[in-house]
């Protein structure tokens, strides 16, 4: 399969813990974006890698959340001293892009649904 | 604020009708309007609209742009079982790379 995947798809946190989720782009992907969606809600935007590096990040991304893209290929997004307001469908998208093209795509994964109890 | 407002919020019809779904986006610098598809996983793209006027096709879907009274439309004909899903709309803008989605139109096709 060479879309983009996500893991792990379900976590289950009591509240107070940290989580960690993963997303691996589509290999030739250099743009990669994490999405939250919580239920009856479209996706909404959290924050946006060029390779490695982090070039845009929501207001919705508090201090207790964190991602990062070492080496310009997976990423990680980690959130801290979860709170059951974080309970959301967590989607990771890629694409490939120069400059702010009109024709680029995003292609999402199939998200890490987190409930925080 | 850029926002993208979709309706019906949901709608129910049976095996064969035709549906038209509705996007309608304030901007500050648009750039070009997506149409996703979700059931119980990740979105999947079905159009993306750039050109005012112009019809995109894919099948028994087709989605059209009117840049100037700034909306969208995206018609399902001869509908399926296999069509009921929630339908996202996603604006690009000049300046940012991110998308600014709707909150989805839910349909579901009985048989």
């Amino acid at each position: 399969d060479t879309g983009v995947s996500q893991d792990p798809r379900h976590k289950i946190t009591k509240r107070g813990q940290n989580v960690t989720f993963r997303c691996d782009p589509i290999s030739e992907h250099n743009r990669l974006y994490w999405y939250r969606q919580t239920l009856g809600q479209g996706p909404e935007f959290l924050t946006y890698f060029q390779n490695e590096a982090q070039l845009e990040k929501s207001r919705l991304l508090s201090d207790r959340f964190s991602a990062e893209r070492p080496k310009g290929s997976f990423s990680t997004l980690e959130i801290q001293r979860t709170e059951q307001g974080d309970s959301a469908m967590y989607l990771c998208a890629s694409s490939f892009g120069q400059g702010f093209s009109q024709q680029e795509t995003q292609y999402f994964g199939p998200g890490t649904r987190l409930l925080v109890l | 604020e850029d926002k993208v407002v979709q309706s019906p919020l949901s709608l129910v019809v049976h095996e064969g009708d035709t549906v038209t779904l509705n996007c309608s986006y304030e901007v500050t610098n648009f750039r070009s309007l997506l149409w996703y598809k979700q059931e119980k996983k990740a979105p999947t793209f079905l159009f993306m609209l750039t050109s005012s006027g112009i019809e995109k096709k894919s099948g028994r879907l087709s989605s059209i742009l009117d840049k100037k009274e700034l909306f969208s439309i995206l018609n399902i004909t001869a509908t399926q079982t296999g069509d009921s899903a929630i339908y996202l709309c996603a604006g690009l803008y000049s300046g940012t790379y991110k998308y600014i989605f709707g909150t989805g139109t839910r349909l579901k096709v009985l048989a």
